[in-house]
Parts: structure tokens; sequence; C-alpha cells
């Protein structure tokens, strides 16, 4: 069973580009959390989505922030009109359905490192 | 969310245990504890997690306060593949938790060969 995948690994953005990053769940899990980390800093929630709802969206910046994750594919968290504040490591992680309210483990992928220059 | 108190770092010496602590005086009833570990350019791994409990897996094992108030994750043999960032995390279980990891700064074990 392969793990949570993520992609691109690196990501080098322009000032104004747009970023598109994708997640992967493991097999058989439905639900998806995104957390950002800075440059020397702690792991913050950013967003939780179940297939083709957004259930939790307290940790996302109110704007140029966006994320799905659609019936069909990949969750993407997009980023517009990237700044340089924007530089981080960004984490997805999966949890199966049936047992996401139960205390059960989150399975994190290996991340994209995003710089913008 | 309860907050959890960590030392920033520790030290150990490789193939000794090592005892982690974290102290969460306003953990709730429905609170689990839960470990993760971050490894050097990696993303977080989970390592354990208990409500009441001591707990063990293949990894760690987890002691727990009677009053539930402070925890102590227990490494038995350190490794150098154990040098990481820990944090102790709670998480409310029940119908209206979305699950969400809230992240404080962790412990940094440095393993010595």
């Amino acid at each position: 069973n392969a793990g949570v995948m993520q992609n691109p690994r690196h990501l080098v953005r322009r000032r104004g580009q747009e970023a598109r990053l994708r997640c992967s769940p493991m097999k058989g899990h439905s639900h998806v959390y995104w957390y950002r980390q800075l440059p020397e800093e702690g792991l913050k929630f950013m967003v939780y989505l179940q297939k083709e709802n957004i259930i939790d969206e307290s940790g996302m910046p109110k704007e140029r922030f966006s994320a799905e994750f659609p019936k069909e594919g990949p969750s993407i968290l997009r980023i517009q009109q990237v700044v340089r504040g924007d530089s981080a490591a960004y984490f997805c992680a999966s949890s199966p359905l049936e047992r996401s309210d139960k205390g059960d483990e989150q399975f994190f992928g290996p991340g994209t490192r995003l710089t913008v220059l | 969310d309860a907050k959890t108190t960590q030392p920033n770092s520790m030290e150990s010496n490789e193939e000794e245990p090592v005892h982690l602590p974290c102290n969460h005086s306003t953990i709730s009833g429905t609170d689990y504890i839960h470990w993760y570990r971050q490894l050097p350019s990696q993303g977080p791994e989970y390592v354990i997690h208990g409500l009441t409990s001591n707990v063990n897996n293949r990894m760690a094992s987890l002691a727990i306060a009677e009053d539930r108030k402070s925890s102590t994750l227990i490494l038995h043999r350190a490794t150098l593949r154990d040098a990481a960032v820990y944090y102790c995390i709670l998480r409310a279980d029940g119908s209206g938790n979305t699950g969400k990891l809230i992240f404080g700064q962790g412990t940094t074990l440095q393993v010595k060969p």
C-alpha cells in the first residue's frame, strides 16, 4: 500500500505566479489535511477536506489560498499570486474515513518545498 | 484545543533509553494524547497515542499519569535514526472534532553515538 504522495517535491515560483501542490492520499483514505511549515517554525494546520467538501478551513489565509479534493483525483492546494512569505514546506496528511473521529493517526506525505523568488 | 508543554531539547546516548516528558494540565476527558515525530527534511510520522492506559507499540511506549495531566514517551533504546523533533499533541474525540493536529514547538532530540 503506497503511502501519501505529494508532488512536486520541490517547486520554484517567481512572485506573482501561481503554485499548485498535489496530494494523493493513501488508498481508502477519504480525509485529507494540509499543513504548512514556515522556515524555522512549527507546523500549522491549514485546511481539512473530505471528498468534494471543505470541512475546516480555519487555518487558511483569507486571500490567495484555496484547496479542493475532488471526487476523482488528488487534493490540490492552490496559491495564487505567490509572495516570498509563502516559501515553506507544505505537508498533506490523510486518515481513513471510519476512524477519523477516534483519535486515530494521520499519515503524512514527504511534503512540497515551495520557494518563491 | 488544550495546550501541551515540552522541553525544547534533550540529548541521549545511543542505545540508552530516552524519556520525553509532556505536560498537559488542561486536558479534557475526551482528549487523546498523540505523539508524532519529524525527522530532518521529512514529513511528520505517527509514533503512538493513548487515552488513559499506558500503551506500547513497536516504536515506543507511552506512560500516562493517573490524573492525565502529563505523559512520557519512552524510546527503549535510542538509535541515531531517532534524532528528530517529537511533538506531543492533544486531539479531542467526538462528532464535532475535525481531527486537525495542533503542533507546538516539540522537543528536539539529539542522539549521540
